[in-house]
């Protein structure tokens, strides 16, 4: 399967502590979206990365949060101190030079204890 | 910026209905426009999208969408709803403004009877 894949699909933390989820684009594709999901909200822009630069962070929270897609890996999202408002789905998405069509992972659901 | 607002947070049909999700869209320059549906505990798949190469588009699943400039609109439509669409559509716009990110809307629920 060439898919995007995220992983984990599930990840539980407490309070305090720090959550990274990881995203394998598709094959060929350098670009790297990440949304998140909050139910009845559909999906928030969070940033966007291409091999070794963040692109656009706009949607990023100023504290606590940073994504990273470096040359050779998965692009990673941390997330340190998380704290409950934290819980949602957090999707990546990525696509090939066109910047067009967007394939999905099947994200990781965060839930903060 | 380009943004998407999406009329109805939840629609219901019977089977064998007609499927109408409403999309309307904000947008300084053409837009690409796109329909996304998510099943339960999936990521997004596209439907269809619009490219400015025809203002009827059809995607997959007997799904198809008209864009209409003058209406700034892109509705999602099926002329015959089945079970296994029910799903969350959401419609969404891509910002070449800015950094080329898409922008998704709020999402609809669409459920369907028997």
């Amino acid at each position: 399967n060439a898919g995007v894949m995220q992983n984990p699909r599930h990840l539980v933390r407490r309070r305090g502590q720090e959550a990274r989820l990881r995203c394998s684009p598709m094959k060929g594709h350098s670009h790297v979206y990440w949304y998140r999901q909050l139910p009845e909200e559909g999906l928030k822009f969070m940033v966007y990365l291409q091999k070794e630069n963040i692109i656009d962070e706009s949607g990023m929270p100023k504290e606590r949060f940073s994504a990273e897609f470096p040359k050779e890996g998965p692009s990673i999202l941390r997330i340190q101190q998380v704290v409950r408002g934290d819980s949602a789905a957090y999707f990546c998405a990525s696509s090939g030079q066109t910047n067009e069509k967007l394939f999905f992972g099947s994200g990781t659901q965060l839930s903060v204890l | 910026a380009q943004s998407v607002t999406q009329l109805g947070s939840h629609v219901s049909v019977s089977e064998g209905a007609l499927v109408l999700l409403r999309c309307n869209y904000s947008s300084s320059v053409p837009p690409y426009l796109f329909w996304y549906v998510q099943y339960p505990n999936q990521g997004l798949q596209l439907l269809l999208k619009y490219t400015s190469a025809a203002t009827l588009v059809k995607g997959i699943n007997g799904f198809e969408a008209e864009f209409k400039k003058s209406e700034t609109s892109f509705h999602l439509t099926k002329p015959s709803a089945h079970m296994s669409d029910a799903a969350e559509y959401f419609c969404a716009v891509r910002d070449d403004t800015g950094g080329f990110k898409t922008i998704f809307g709020a999402g609809t629920r669409l459920f369907v009877k028997a």
